[in-house]
C-alpha cells in the first residue's frame, strides 16, 4: 500500500518562528489533507489541498502532486500550535485516508 | 451545522467483553469511516460506509465489525476484547460517495483492562 512519511517528527519552536512541516507520498492521489490534533484527539481539520497552494491566515499549504510531498507552512508561531500535525492522502481505489506519523510541534513562549 | 458526534467519549471495559461505539455524521453527509489510533501503530483505518454499505474494510480482525443506519449514523463494535484494543477510536464523515474532505468527530477513547 502507500506509505506516507512526515519530517521532521518533532519540532521546537520559539514563539514567533517560522517552521515546514514535510508530508511524502509514496504513490499518486486523489487528495490530501492537513490536521492539526488537539490535546483531547480530535483531528481539525487545516487544508484539503490535492494540488497547489492554499493560505488561511498564519498557516500555508503547497502540495506538489506530480512529485508527491506537501509542505505545511507555519508562521510566526503561537503556543497555540502546539500539537501534533498530521497529512493524510486518499486513493479513490482504496476509499480511505491514510496517515502520516505526524510531526510533532511544541512552541515555547 | 453540528461536527460529528461520537458517544461515548470515554470507556473503561474489561478484557473478554464487547463494546459498541456510536458515530452520527454531520447532517446530510452519507459517508462514514472509522479509525483506530494508537501510540504504537498511529491512525489506521478500520471501515468505510456509505448508504448502509461497508465498501471497504483495513486490516482487522473479524472481532472489529460495523454498520451504518438509514439516517446514516454509524455504530462499530468490538467483540471479546484484548489489552490491545486500547485506543482513541476516531470516526468522519464526508458528504459523498468519493474522495471529498473529511471532518472527524472529537472520537472515543476506550481503555480495556
Amino acid at each position: 500500500g502507500i506509505q506516507v512519511e512526515q519530517s521532521p517528527p518533532d519540532l521546537i519552536l520559539q514563539e514567533g518562528a517560522n517552521s515546514t512541516l514535510r508530508c511524502n507520498f509514496s504513490d499518486s492521489v486523489n487528495n490530501l489533507q492537513w490536521f492539526h490534533q488537539n490535546p483531547w484527539g480530535q483531528l481539525i481539520n487545516l487544508f484539503y489541498i490535492p494540488s497547489g497552494t492554499k493560505q488561511n491566515g498564519r498557516l500555508s499549504a503547497t502540495t506538489v502532486a506530480t512529485e508527491r510531498y506537501s509542505l505545511l507552512y507555519i508562521s510566526s508561531s503561537q503556543t497555540t500550535d502546539s500539537g501534533v500535525y498530521f497529512c493524510a492522502v486518499f486513493q479513490a481505489a482504496g476509499n480511505k485516508l491514510t496517515f502520516g506519523g505526524g510531526t510533532r510541534v511544541l512552541v515555547k513562549p | 451545522k453540528a461536527g460529528v458526534t461520537q458517544t461515548p467519549r470515554y470507556l473503561i471495559k474489561t478484557r473478554g467483553q464487547q463494546v459498541t461505539l456510536s458515530c452520527s455524521p454531520i447532517s446530510g453527509h452519507r459517508s462514514v469511516s472509522w479509525y483506530q489510533q494508537t501510540p504504537g501503530q498511529g491512525l489506521q483505518f478500520l471501515f468505510e460506509y456509505f448508504s448502509e454499505t461497508q465498501r471497504n474494510k483495513g486490516n482487522f480482525p473479524g472481532r472489529f465489525s460495523g454498520r451504518q443506519f438509514s439516517n446514516s449514523r454509524s455504530e462499530m463494535n468490538v467483540s471479546t476484547l484484548e489489552l490491545g484494543d486500547s485506543a482513541l477510536y476516531l470516526c468522519a464523515s464526508t458528504l459523498g460517495a468519493g474522495e471529498g474532505e473529511q471532518y472527524f468527530g472529537p472520537g472515543t477513547r476506550l481503555t480495556v483492562t
